[in-house]
């Protein structure tokens, strides 16, 4: 049984770039939540999509943005990057909104803004 | 600001000693708190949560435990193996369902 699964691992873009995150839920999970986290810092909250709608937001600008699809997966979208946007990414996915032993997480992606 | 933090950066044990890692939290109506693991390269693993209806709370070789009056909790992790070595968050709800908020993280390591 394949856990949540993100691609790719490691990302390099320039100040201004556009970047596209990808994350596979955990099978029979329906529910992917995002966060950023950067060095040294526990995970931040991005947005929330269930039946793909996103549901719940954090403190983050308009240049994120996201996306869910039938099968469940989702994508993260930032548009023009900046140099503090560099952090891990982590997905998580739940059967329905969750937390806890309910919520399972990503490894994550790597991205660095140049 | 963030509603939960943690006391120490950095905690460093000898393999087989007990490991008590600490946590404060702010908002005095929270009822649920999570604790997580995150080893090198890897997302947060769930390790143990406790609601606020119970003092402590064990699990396999870890204990939570919840102090309201003073809005802390612990992590105990008992016989500290080398594996146990990663960055230990505690967590709780932001209001909604899957909204976390994460404190900063303590990082253990166990010395052989």
């Amino acid at each position: 049984d394949a856990g949540v699964t993100q691609s790719p691992t490691h990302l390099i873009k320039t100040r201004g770039q556009q970047v596209t995150l990808r994350c596979s839920p955990k099978s029979g999970h329906d529910t992917v939540s995002w966060y950023q986290q950067a060095l040294g810092q526990g995970p931040q909250f991005i947005f929330q999509y269930y039946e793909e709608e996103e549901r719940q937001r954090g403190n983050f600008p308009d240049r994120f943005s996201g996306h869910q699809f039938p099968n469940y997966s989702s994508e993260l979208n930032v548009n023009a990057l900046l140099l503090g946007d560099s952090a891990l990414y982590l997905c998580a996915s739940s059967l329905a909104p969750g937390l806890g032993e309910k919520l399972f997480f990503g490894s994550g992606t790597q991205l660095s803004v140049l | 600001g963030e509603s939960v933090g943690l006391h120490l950066p950095t905690l460093s044990v000898q393999e087989g000693d007990n490991s008590i890692i600490n946590c404060a939290y702010s908002n005095s109506a929270s009822d649920y708190f999570i604790w997580y693991k995150q080893e090198s390269g890897k997302g947060p693993q769930f390790i143990i949560d406790i609601r606020s209806n119970m003092d402590k709370r064990q699990g396999q070789r870890v204990t939570v435990l919840l102090n309201k009056t003073v809005k802390h909790l612990s992590l105990q992790i008992a016989a500290t193996q080398p594996g146990d070595s990663a960055v230990y968050f505690c967590a709780e709800p932001g209001g909604s369902q899957g909204n976390l908020i994460f404190g900063k993280g303590t990082k253990l390591s166990v010395k052989p």
